[in-house]
């Protein structure tokens, strides 16, 4: 699976968008972005995925660059209830459970 | 309710203690997986079940011992636990170990070696 950098922190003020960028530089071409967050002391939760094309869910939007080497997901309107670590995933749609979880991204939203 | 339940949530044992922990899904998957959180580490996987045959070991020790009866329990036995095995035992789930499906997770076992 291609290797994702995320920033190690964020903070966002309630109500406004929460962009969290990832960059997946060494993506391969049959890889997807996943991404799952994890509110603290509990399992993680999945929010999105996409090949290419941007894609929207109820929980958040999905920007991927047209080289694909980078996306961004977006929180549209942050709320207390969405601090957590966020994690970008790549890999082949195949073997959900060999996702590499790295470090991910802190978010803290304040009011 | 991510239709992935673990218990107990915390669990306390001493390190000559034997314990299990338990894991239920009511998705209808197939695969089931163990996770280890350690704080301040990543998640690693453990164990993988497809259609309750184990499909990957990640070199984890034997005083862990994973049992799948049927495609919807799992079970991590425990036995003889050292103190760094202190961490957030994870659940998941999904349809299949091949499939492109997304994870299901519970809300883990936090678990104390003392």
């Amino acid at each position: 699976d291609a290797k994702t950098t995320q920033p190690t922190s964020m903070d966002c003020a309630e109500g406004r968008a929460a962009n969290l960028p990832c960059n997946h530089s060494t993506i391969s071409g049959n890889e997807y972005v996943y991404w799952y967050r994890q509110i603290h002391s509990q399992g993680p939760q999945y929010i999105i995925h996409g090949l290419k094309n941007n894609e929207t869910n109820e929980m958040a939007s999905l920007i991927i660059t047209e080289d694909r080497k980078s996306s961004t997901l977006i929180l549209p309107h942050a709320t207390l209830r969405d601090t957590a670590v966020y994690y970008c995933i790549v890999r082949v749609h195949t073997n959900a459970g060999k996702s590499t979880f790295g470090d991910g991204t802190t978010l803290t939203v304040k009011p | 309710e991510t239709g992935v339940t673990q218990t107990p949530r915390h669990l306390v044992m001493g390190m000559t203690n034997k314990k299990s922990l338990k894991c239920e899904q009511h998705l209808g998957h197939n695969a089931m997986y163990w996770y280890k959180q350690s704080a301040k580490k990543p998640l690693e996987l453990m164990f993988v079940y497809n259609f309750k045959e184990q499909t990957e070991n990640n070199s984890v020790p034997s005083r862990f011992s994973p049992e799948c009866p049927n495609s919807s329990h799992l079970f991590l036995h425990l036995h003889t636990l050292q103190p760094e095995d202190s961490a957030l035992y994870l659940c998941a789930s999904s349809q299949d170990d091949q499939g492109r499906e997304k994870l299901f997770f519970g809300s883990g076992t936090q678990l104390s070696v003392l």
